[in-house]
């Protein structure tokens, strides 16, 4: 029974440079959502699929920010050109298996350190 | 206005000893559903118990429970007989269903870190 996988799980990068970080669902869920983590605060909404389609996107998902999931099954979100205030945790999770509750489960997280 | 407020930055439980975790939340939404999450310090976020607005009882898994005040728009964790393992962050969050499939996006609180001294 696998959960949520992501990858990597730290990064490193230099301002203005593009990063992009890959999230595999549990595999019967339909429902995948990207989330972010500052140091002290709780996890922020950015983004939501059901299958392939983006049907929610937060206002913090800039213009430099972009999630896909192609085939319905694993998702990657981009950053381009890197600001310092990126630096985060980016949290995905999945939902879907067929639960009234739709309950979310979450991924390890990847740890991004814009310097 | 913040939807979802935990007014404990930390606190300290005995081992053994149970433990309340606060947190109000604010709604207009009738339809909303009300989750208790721990991050230990590996950071993976663990679903820990859920809450429906129409639920008549109070939710219960394992060691955990959830007092549910409804007239108060509260919903907290109680952690009874706490571990060292308990030793995390807890983070309420809420999803507001609204009418028909809602949003599914989760709002949560600022978190509560938990210590659980030997």
């Amino acid at each position: 029974d696998t959960g949520v996988s992501q990858d990597p799980r730290h990064k490193i990068t230099k301002r203005g440079q593009n990063v992009t970080f890959r999230c595999d669902p549990i595999s019967e869920h339909n429902r995948l959502y990207w989330y972010r983590q500052t140091l002290g605060q709780g996890p922020e909404f950015l983004t939501y699929f059901q299958n392939e389609a983006q049907l929610e996107k937060s206002r913090l998902l800039s213009d430099r920010f972009s999630a896909e999931r192609p085939k319905g099954s694993f998702s990657t979100l981009e950053i381009q050109r890197t600001e310092q205030g990126d630096s985060a945790m980016y949290l995905c999770a999945s939902s879907g298996g067929g639960t009234r509750v739709d309950t979310q489960y979450f991924g390890p997280g990847t740890r991004l350190t814009v310097l | 206005a913040q939807k979802i407020t935990q007014t404990q930055p930390g606190m300290f439980v005995q081992e053994k000893e149970a433990v309340t975790l606060d947190c109000t939340y604010d709604t207009s939404d009738p339809s909303y559903g009300l989750f208790w999450y721990k991050q230990p310090s590996s950071g993976e976020m663990i679903f820990l118990i859920y809450q429906g607005s129409y639920d008549q009882q109070n939710a219960t898994e394992g060691r955990y429970s959830l007092n549910f005040q409804k007239a108060r728009k509260s919903a907290n964790l109680v952690i009874s007989a706490s571990q060292l393992g308990d030793s995390a962050m807890y983070f309420c969050a809420m999803r507001e269903l609204g009418s028909g499939a809602g949003s599914y996006q989760l709002t949560f609180g600022k978190g509560t870190k938990l210590s659980v001294i030997p």
